[in-house]
């Protein structure tokens, strides 16, 4: 079963930093590009970042460039979002989509509150 | 950016009667390659985005024959042939042709 599991999710301090994980399983992770996708919460749906399949090539939203890292480890399976300088416009429920926008995870919640 | 606009923003269907959602976009989702980038998406109550359509008018594995997708350029629709129960949720709908990729406000569909 082609499954993505995200985790790394919690409650921080505006200022500080979280490190968002995403595990993959049931397909050849190496070979797919990959996206993070965030949801406030009782908001729509709003793209942050890109990775490509071999990780040379990154793109991110305006909203959270430079201060967010995307990053992957194909021989691990596994997917990250390194979130520094965190805002409370930052939280949101955190999914991790494949590349061709087909499968997504559960998500984790982030929280940026004093 | 391109700018996704849906309507309505809310719908609320009586069960075995037709659906219909617009999307369109600012600029045209029509990519050199001859595809259009163009998803449809659900989320239902507490649950992530599910794929319903791609590229328009391709059902994703496991979609029931009564969703439709059509359109063409910068204007697009998602058809319910007979709504059921089971669909009740946040429709939205997503260009994939560059980035960033955006989506639509969303359109939330409620049962009668």
């Amino acid at each position: 079963e082609v499954q993505l599991v995200e985790s790394g999710g919690g409650l921080v301090q505006p200022g500080g930093s979280l490190r968002l994980s995403c595990a993959a399983s049931g397909f050849t992770f190496s070979s797919y590009e990959m996206n993070w996708v965030r949801q406030a919460p009782g908001k729509g749906l709003e793209w942050v970042s890109y990775i490509s399949s071999s990780g040379s090539t990154i793109y991110y939203a305006d909203s959270v460039k430079g201060r967010f890292t995307i990053s992957r480890d194909n021989a691990k399976n596994s997917l990250y979002l390194q979130m520094n300088s965190l805002r409370a416009e930052d939280t949101a429920v955190y999914y991790c989509v494949r590349g061709y926008m087909d499968v997504w995870g559960k998500g984790t919640t982030v929280t940026v509150s004093s | 950016d391109i700018v996704m606009t849906q309507t309505p923003l809310s719908l609320s269907v009586t069960p075995g009667q037709p659906a219909s959602i617009s999307c369109k976009s600012s600029q045209s989702l029509l990519h050199s390659d001859g595809k259009t980038y163009l998803y449809w998406y659900l989320q239902k109550p507490g649950q992530p985005p599910q794929l319903l359509i791609y590229e328009v008018s391709n059902r994703f594995s496991g979609v029931p024959d009564r969703f439709s997708g059509s359109g063409s350029g910068t204007d697009f629709t998602l058809k319910i042939s007979r709504v059921e129960a089971e669909d009740v949720g946040v429709y939205y709908c997503m260009q994939s042709i560059q980035l960033p990729l955006t989506f639509g406000q969303g359109t939330r569909l409620e049962i009668k």
